[in-house]
């Protein structure tokens, strides 16, 4: 069964600082796609990214980038230079190719990020 | 404006009341979805669409019927709604077929049932 862990529930930093947060996947398929979306405060859930696991080139877009490790099965994200409009909860999640499946998103509980001006 | 819309956005309604939260999306997505949002549960899944007339049970369907008569449409209804109910539910699609996985949200209903 697929599963996507966030362990981290909150993290609070002050402006400008970097900031990274933790994807931790499980699957037992070899083709699998992983996804990052954001929920500010007003509610909406904006994709992010999406990367597919026989791609393993980390990817950079402005001040966010994001480092996929298939050896550890994690698919970090991090924000460069944080702003307090980066505030927001943030999740990781998963889909699978197998079975037909892979219209179905498996979701992180997701992580809670503060950015103080 | 393309997209995807969710009317109403914000809902009041009694226990025992029926109400249908509507979706509709401009891009032709085969794949159509309705989602809840709790604090502690994260987002799980209520009926998902493959296509119009197709449509299957997610992980917290009980309570709660769909219909999909339209490709771009797909309401969720909840029979006689109760208090565990009260929710923010996400409409979503994407387009599989086409390598598009990811989905793509509806700003959200918020339903309270008193």
């Amino acid at each position: 069964a697929q599963k996507v862990t966030q362990a981290q529930t909150e993290i609070s930093v002050v402006e400008k600082e970097d900031v990274t947060l933790d994807c931790v996947y499980e699957t037992r398929d070899t083709t699998y796609y992983l996804f990052w979306y954001k929920q500010p405060p007003s509610g909406e859930l904006v994709f992010l990214i999406r990367r597919n696991s026989f791609d393993e080139q980390n990817e950079i877009s402005g001040r966010y980038s994001w480092n996929f490790q298939k050896s550890t099965s994690s698919f970090n994200f991090t924000i460069t230079a944080s702003q307090v409009v980066d505030s927001a909860v943030y999740f990781c999640a998963l889909s699978e190719d197998s079975g037909g499946s892979n219209y179905k998103l498996t979701f992180g509980k997701g992580t809670l990020l503060t950015v103080n001006p | 404006d393309a997209g995807i819309t969710q009317s109403p956005r914000y809902k009041i309604t009694e226990t025992g009341r029926q109400v249908t939260l509507m979706c509709h999306q401009t891009w032709s997505h085969s794949y159509m979805f309705w989602y809840r949002q709790d604090l502690g549960h994260g987002l799980r899944l209520i009926y998902y669409s493959a296509a119009a007339d197709i449509t299957d049970k997610g992980e917290v369907p009980d309570g709660y019927v769909v219909s999909r008569s339209k490709t771009e449409n797909f309401p969720l209804t909840l029979e006689s709604a109760t208090r565990s109910q009260t929710s923010v539910y996400f409409c979503a699609s994407s387009e599989p077929r086409l390598a598009r996985y990811e989905q793509y949200f509806g700003p959200g209903t918020r339903l309270t049932v008193t």
